[in-house]
């Protein structure tokens, strides 16, 4: 039971334009949600999370949204540069928990020139 | 700040054979340490957490016997997989969380990729 889903295995953007990453979760104990983004051969890196108390939370060009009635949350990067070209996953915790993140399958992010 | 590094990157080992993944926090003391594992084209599955001193908490369905888990000191954790058969061949990677930091952010090795043949 996939908990937390990335329906789209990848994604192709032209440089400069807004990249937009989804995520869908089902599992409503969670309140905590991240991205990573990985490139080949690399662990994860952490880019940017989000709180269930929130519903958007910005870090320069990464934008998260949080919809928590339709449990869907999405990475928005503007300008898309090529140094962005990775593996993106979303996460999930349930802060109550014991720290235990639960991922979806990541999406291959393309940009291209 | 905040490197965990792991060891081997990449081993091929014979069916039968056992292999050992050590994951280490370069710079940091980790409470806590995660092991992962990642299919092709799935996601990362959390197999374990551990935590110095004590004894490694398995995921449903992870077979404790057979992926064993030492976490002998607070930048050390080790994971042995016993007697590897060619469906254990996957992407196996760390996670570490800093002592004391109240985020829990944990911070990911590079990852080893397990063939058995």
């Amino acid at each position: 039971d996939q908990q937390v889903k990335q329906n789209s295995p990848s994604l192709s953007v032209q440089e400069g334009r807004i990249s937009i990453l989804n995520c869908d979760y089902t599992n409503s104990m969670f309140d905590y949600f991240l991205w990573y983004k990985k490139y080949p051969a690399e662990g994860p890196t952490f880019l940017i999370s989000i709180s269930s108390i929130k519903d958007k939370n910005e870090d320069g060009r990464f934008t998260v949204f949080l919809n928590k009635s339709a449990k869907h949350l999405s990475l928005h990067i503007v300008p898309s540069q090529p140094g962005d070209s990775a593996v993106y996953f979303c996460a999930a915790s349930a802060i109550q928990g014991a720290q235990k993140l639960v991922f979806g399958q990541g999406t291959r992010l393309t940009i291209n020139p | 700040g905040a490197v965990v590094s792991q060891h081997p990157s990449r081993v091929i080992c014979k069916s039968g054979t056992s292999v050992k993944i050590e994951c280490r926090s370069l710079d940091f003391q980790a409470t806590t340490m995660f092991w992962y594992r990642q299919f092709p084209k799935q996601s990362l599955m959390l197999m374990a957490t551990s935590n110095e001193g004590s004894k490694a908490t398995y995921e449903q369905g992870v077979e404790k016997d057979k992926f064993l888990i030492n976490h002998a000191s607070l930048t050390l954790s080790t994971l042995t997989v016993t007697s590897a058969h060619p469906e254990d061949s996957s992407f196996y990677i760390c996670s570490a969380t800093i002592a004391g930091d109240s985020y829990n952010e944990q911070f990911f090795g590079p990852g080893t990729r397990l063939t058995v043949l």
